[in-house]
């Protein structure tokens, strides 16, 4: 069974740009969080998807978005990108809402803003 | 508002040492769930337990044992026997039945020393 898929793995972009980041989870998984891990701020939760419903957002500003497909895959963007954005963005998949059982984690994309 | 303390930034112990690693949390609800992951350098986060607020039995799984004590709000994590593929990151997180934010700490790096 393939695991938690997240493309692409790096990524290098410029101030005021935009970026999506696409996660495809593990098949039959109906839920998809998304989390930034910084060194200064650790893994802060973004949002989390639950057949293509956004059930839960944590405390980022508008430019971070994101959508989930009916195939549960999702996507995330942030637009207007700033310096601060640089970071590891972890998409994890589960079957269940997170609360309710083991979340799946892909490997990552690295955002690099210049 | 749900808290994810993990006190200990770093931590060295040499190769077949018992280290217990803390995690104390805070949250208002009397439902909710605690987990443990593992992010070795690879980068990937490794689901290692989920345990909800009414199970406060210790659970044991070959070398890890897990403390859960409602009375301090902790749930520590000890590797006893420790060995060099337990070097990594560690991370506590929470997450209240009111919603599926998962809240992490900041986590703990672990390096054993062969």
């Amino acid at each position: 069974k393939a695991g938690v898929t997240q493309t692409p793995r790096y990524l290098i972009k410029t101030r005021g740009q935009q970026v999506t980041l696409s996660c495809s989870p593990i098949s039959g998984h109906r839920s998809v969080s998304w989390y930034q891990q910084t060194p200064g701020q650790g893994l802060q939760f973004l949002f989390e998807y639950f057949s293509e419903t956004q059930r839960n957002k944590g405390n980022f500003p508008g430019r971070f978005s994101g959508r989930q497909f009916s195939n549960s895959r999702s996507e995330m963007n942030v637009s207007t990108l700033e310096l601060g954005d640089s970071a590891l963005y972890l998409c994890a998949s589960s079957w269940l809402p997170p609360r309710a059982n083991e979340q799946f984690f892909g490997p990552g994309t690295r955002l690099t803003v210049l | 508002a749900q808290k994810v303390t993990q006190a200990q930034t770093e931590i060295s112990v040499v190769e077949k040492e018992d280290v217990t690693l803390d995690c104390v949390y805070e949250t208002r609800d009397t439902t909710y769930y605690l987990f443990w992951y593992k992010q070795p350098p690879s980068g990937e986060l490794v689901f290692l337990i989920r345990r909800n607020s009414f199970d406060e039995q210790n659970e044991i799984s070959g070398r890890y044992s897990w403390n859960f004590q409602k009375s301090t709000s902790s749930f520590n994590f000890t590797i006893t026997a420790s060995q060099v593929v337990d070097s990594a990151v560690y991370f506590c997180a929470l997450s209240e039945n009111r919603d599926d934010k998962i809240i992490f700490g900041k986590g703990t790096r672990l390096h054993i020393l062969p």
